[in-house]
């Protein structure tokens, strides 16, 4: 079946460094791409997502690309902050937004020293 | 933004017990809810999927006798874990579609600790 495998962590970063999370999929469609974040005492916030291949998604300063040829949706952000401090999910769905079944993976810590 | 709550946020019972655990959306209706389980350092994994009025769907392995979901109203889904036991503990979280920009929206989850 369909899944999601990303990066494990604790990441630990310093203020102001490069920022990349992997996360790889399979799946036997064409999937919808995401990434939700989940600070600490809060729900998941969907951060951005990406509904075919080669859109890249974007929001605060965050980036992904849907690159179909590697299975992958990579994280990135340039210069990050301590309130980026949180843990990030990749998912994926088989419906272009996420009214449907989310499938995700296991997620990632990231903690930014100041 | 669109909110959905949840309640409690913690719970400690004994094993045998039931628990209830409530999913509102508090500025939107959600026909469809869904309801998710996290294990420590794991996904979510989807449990069943909620719409309003209808039986809910559960997911291949989750047994829909032990998890019993009520979803009576647009706002409203009810999570039941009926005679908890220690395996039952767990992080559960919901989520709520927005049909406006069919859009899931989660909860804080709540977690369980069963004795």
């Amino acid at each position: 079946g369909d899944s999601v495998t990303q990066m494990e962590g604790p990441v630990t970063l310093s203020e102001e460094a490069f920022l990349t999370i992997n996360c790889t999929y399979t799946a036997t469609g064409y999937p919808s791409l995401f990434w939700y974040v989940q600070y600490p005492g809060e729900g998941l916030q969907l951060l951005l997502k990406a509904t075919k291949a080669d859109d890249k998604g974007s929001n605060k300063g965050f980036e992904a690309t849907y690159r179909k040829e590697t299975t992958s949706f990579h994280l990135e952000k340039g210069s990050v902050q301590v309130s980026d401090s949180a843990v990030y999910f990749c998912a994926l769905s088989d419906h272009w937004s996420s009214a449907s079944k989310i499938i995700f993976g296991s997620g990632t810590r990231l903690s930014i020293r100041p | 933004g669109a909110v959905v709550s949840q309640h409690p946020s913690r719970v400690i019972c004994k094993s045998g017990t039931s628990v209830k655990i409530e999913c509102r959306s508090l500025d939107f209706q959600a026909t469809t809810m869904f309801w998710y389980r996290q294990f420590p350092k794991q996904s979510l994994m989807l449990m069943a999927t909620s719409n309003e009025g209808s039986k809910a769907t559960y997911e291949q392995g989750v047994e829909k006798d032990k998890f019993l979901i009520n979803h009576a109203s647009l706002t409203l889904s009810t999570l039941t874990v009926t005679s908890a036991h220690p395996e039952d503990s767990s992080f559960y979280i919901c989520s709520g579609v927005r049909d406006r920009d069919e859009t899931q929206y989660f909860g804080p989850g709540t977690r369980l600790l069963v004795l």
